[in-house]
C-alpha cells in the first residue's frame, strides 16, 4: 500500500454520464495531482493541485473538471465524456509540488462507451 | 523540446540474470531523475531516485546509474526475480520546467523462469 486510494477502481459510462472519482492520501502530503495513462502512451499530467489551490491545468478539456476540498482530498468530475477518454487515471500525492517523488494510487481504470 | 525515452520497449531475462534499463532524457536542464515499477494493475511505485550531482546510486538490489554526458540514464536490478517482472518508467524534473515530472514511455520486463 502506498497510502493513496482511489475508488472505484473500474468504471463504465456513457457519453451522457456524469461520474466522479475519488482519490485520499493518508501520507500527510500538500499536492495532489492527477494524470492520464494511456496504452502505449508516457504518463500525462492533467492537474496539480498545492495546499487545495489548483497551480497546473495542462490544457484538459472542461468535461474533466478537479475538486480539491483539502490536502487529503481529491476528485475528478467527469461529464459527457469520449471514447478516447477511456484510459486508466492516476492520483498522486507529494509533499511538495515540484512532482518529486510522487506517491501513486491503483487507479481507476475508465472505459466511455 | 522535452521527450524521455526508454530503448527498448520490452527486455526478457532470465531469473537470476542482472537486467538493466535504460533511459535517454533530452533537457540538459534536468537535474532529478526518478525510476518507477508498475505491475498490472496497480499505480507506478517508487524505485529510487538520483540527483544530478551524482553519477550513481544504490538500493536495495537496484542501481540507478546517470550519465550526464550523453544524457543517458539506466536501471540496473540484480539477481531479477519473477516479481520484478513490470513495466519500469524513468522520469526527469528541472527547474526550467517548474520541476513536472516527465515521464518517458516504459519498458516492460518479462523474467523467464
Amino acid at each position: 500500500e502506498t497510502g493513496v486510494t482511489q475508488t472505484p477502481r473500474h468504471l463504465v459510462m456513457g457519453m451522457t454520464n456524469k461520474k466522479s472519482l475519488k482519490c485520499e492520501q493518508h501520507l500527510g502530503h500538500n499536492a495532489m495531482y492527477w494524470y492520464k495513462q494511456s496504452a502505449k502512451k508516457p504518463l500525462e499530467l492533467m492537474f496539480v493541485y498545492s495546499l487545495e489551490e489548483r497551480v497546473e491545468n495542462n490544457s484538459v478539456p472542461s468535461r474533466f473538471s478537479p475538486e480539491c476540498p483539502n490536502s487529503s482530498h481529491l476528485f475528478l468530475h467527469l461529464h459527457t465524456l469520449q471514447p478516447e477518454d477511456s484510459a486508466l487515471y492516476l492520483c498522486a500525492s507529494s509533499q511538495g509540488h515540484r512532482g518529486e517523488k510522487l506517491f501513486f494510487g491503483s487507479g481507476t481504470q475508465l472505459s466511455v462507451l | 523540446g522535452e521527450s524521455v525515452g526508454l530503448h527498448l520497449p520490452t527486455l526478457s531475462v532470465q531469473e537470476g540474470d542482472n537486467s538493466i534499463i535504460n533511459c535517454a532524457y533530452s533537457n540538459s536542464a534536468s537535474d532529478y531523475f526518478i525510476w518507477y515499477k508498475q505491475e498490472s494493475g496497480k499505480g507506478p511505485q517508487f524505485i529510487i531516485d538520483i540527483r544530478s550531482n551524482m553519477d550513481k546510486r544504490q538500493g536495495q538490489r537496484v542501481t540507478v546509474l546517470l550519465n550526464k554526458t550523453v544524457k543517458h540514464l539506466s536501471l540496473q536490478i540484480a539477481a531479477t526475480q519473477p516479481g520484478d517482472s513490470a513495466v519500469y518508467f524513468c522520469a526527469e524534473s528541472s527547474p526550467s520546467n517548474t520541476g513536472k515530472l516527465i515521464f518517458g514511455q516504459g519498458t516492460t520486463l518479462q523474467v523467464k523462469p
